[in-house]
């Protein structure tokens, strides 16, 4: 089993709908959890960050943390093209500094 | 400086040859990562420093690979014999420390490829 899993996508959704991005993760003792967006051929860029259970929101984004089912998940409001690029999510494996990322999923927001 | 710098932005080199890619943290942030990104894939995570030590170097694919880490700062990936399955982007990150609860924040990455 993975360490971080995520779906591959693509995952494609209208412009102006919500777009829904999930992960789980295998180790409970990971506490933090982060989002990254990655254009292509650029670097993973920090959009969302979240270290409690609940939701925590950012403009257009919302992440949310079960930390019980072990998973997290990401929500764009109103979605744009360019919000069309590949979301990694991150974890700490339990108590070590290994910062371990999931293999991406690919969002296509279409006009 | 202000971000994660990292040179050179692209390498070409032949196989055989050895080369050494470099990383240059945030000013202040003692945590320092190593990934690899294959065209298409997800991260693959190399080798991690706190400090100038490196508590995890699980990831480096094989003896070939070494990264060092002096003054607490600047790290360099030495890569030796370098074969065309090394072709990838290498990605560094840093943080302020390798703990939960802490963000990191990637360079641009080097792009090597080996011919």
């Amino acid at each position: 089993q993975k360490e971080v899993e995520q779906n591959s996508g693509p995952l494609s959704v209208p412009e102006g709908a919500i777009a829904s991005l999930n992960c789980t993760y295998s180790d409970r003792g990971s506490q933090s959890f982060f989002w990254y967006r990655q254009y292509s051929g650029k670097s993973p860029e920090l959009i969302m960050f979240i270290y409690s259970n609940g939701d925590k929101e950012d403009g257009r984004f919302t992440a949310q943390l079960n930390k019980a089912s072990q998973y997290v998940s990401l929500l764009i409001r109103d979605s744009q093209p360019s919000d069309s690029a590949t979301y990694l999510c991150a974890t700490f494996s339990g108590n070590t500094g290994k910062l371990i990322f999931g293999q991406g999923t690919t969002l296509q927001v279409k006009p | 400086g202000a971000g994660v710098s990292q040179s050179p932005s692209n390498k070409v080199t032949e196989k055989g040859k050895d080369v050494e890619l470099r990383c240059d943290p945030i000013s202040g942030h003692t945590a320092l990562y190593w990934y690899r990104q294959s065209l298409g894939q997800g991260l693959e995570f190399l080798i991690y420093f706190q400090g100038n030590s490196a508590p995890d170097k699980s990831g480096l694919p094989s003896d070939r690979f070494s990264a060092e880490r002096t003054g607490g700062s600047v790290s360099t990936l030495t890569i030796q014999r370098t074969q065309q399955e090394d072709s990838a982007v290498y990605l560094c990150a840093s943080s302020f420390v390798a703990l939960q609860n802490t963000e990191a924040f990637f360079g641009q990455g080097t792009r090597l490829t080996v011919v």
